[in-house]
């Protein structure tokens, strides 16, 4: 069992390169979310998608874009990427019936 | 805008010693999540708290949840070196869409 699938775990971009982060899960489940970690200051919402065709802006949205291509995947597009967007990824998706976020392994990204 | 704080922030202490993490947060909300998250891992889930006064326990973790005080625990009894990460509880907003927000984490050392 996969569960949640994220590529790629490493990326050095450039200031104003643009990249995309994949993110799919094998669970069936309706709902999946983009976070970053950052030191002291735990996880935050980014995007999320409640389900396939959806999707919504979280705490932090500013800079970045998503895809929920079906039910599936949930991708993270960078368009111009800045020095402030390095940080941990996390893609999860979330269980109906108990509200767990299942994550996965993250993506470690440095703007230079 | 909901809060939710842990505290401590930073813990460290001895093997075979007790100790609580506390988790406050700042409105209304009956489903509450921990989560353990080890140097460069994901994040893996450990309790998922579903109502007031549930109380969940695996081997020397414990937690529980008071909703009306809003505050969740999770105690640790005779630590042992294992036990050492990071630990993070999630609040869910049960209002509108699904989300979960996230404490800035309680990076726990245990010495031998």
């Amino acid at each position: 069992n996969a569960g949640v699938t994220q590529t790629p775990k490493f990326q050095v971009l450039k200031t104003g390169q643009s990249m995309t982060l994949q993110c799919a899960q094998d669970m069936n489940h309706n709902s999946m979310y983009w976070y970053r970690q950052d030191p002291g200051m735990g996880l935050r919402l980014i995007y999320y998608s409640a389900s396939e065709g959806t999707t919504d802006k979280g705490e932090v949205p500013n800079g970045y874009n998503v895809s929920r291509l079906n039910k599936r995947e949930f991708s993270l597009r960078l368009e111009s990427a800045a020095p402030s967007q390095t940080s941990v990824y996390f893609c999860a998706s979330r269980s109906e019936n108990t509200g767990e976020l299942f994550f996965g392994e993250g993506s470690r990204l440095t703007v230079l | 805008e909901l809060k939710v704080e842990q505290n401590p922030l930073f813990l460290s202490m001895q093997e075979g010693k007790n100790y609580t993490i506390y988790c406050n947060y700042s409105t209304t909300s009956d489903r509450l999540y921990w989560y353990r998250q080890d140097p460069g891992k994901s994040l893996e889930s450990l309790f998922v708290l579903l109502s007031n006064g549930a109380v969940k326990q695996e081997g020397r973790l414990m937690a529980s949840l008071d909703t009306k005080a809003r505050l969740s625990t999770l105690h640790i009894t005779a630590a042992v070196h294992d036990l050492s990460a990071t630990y993070f509880c999630a609040v869910d907003i049960t209002q509108g869409a699904q989300k979960l927000v996230f404490g800035q984490g309680t990076r726990l050392t245990i010495n031998p």
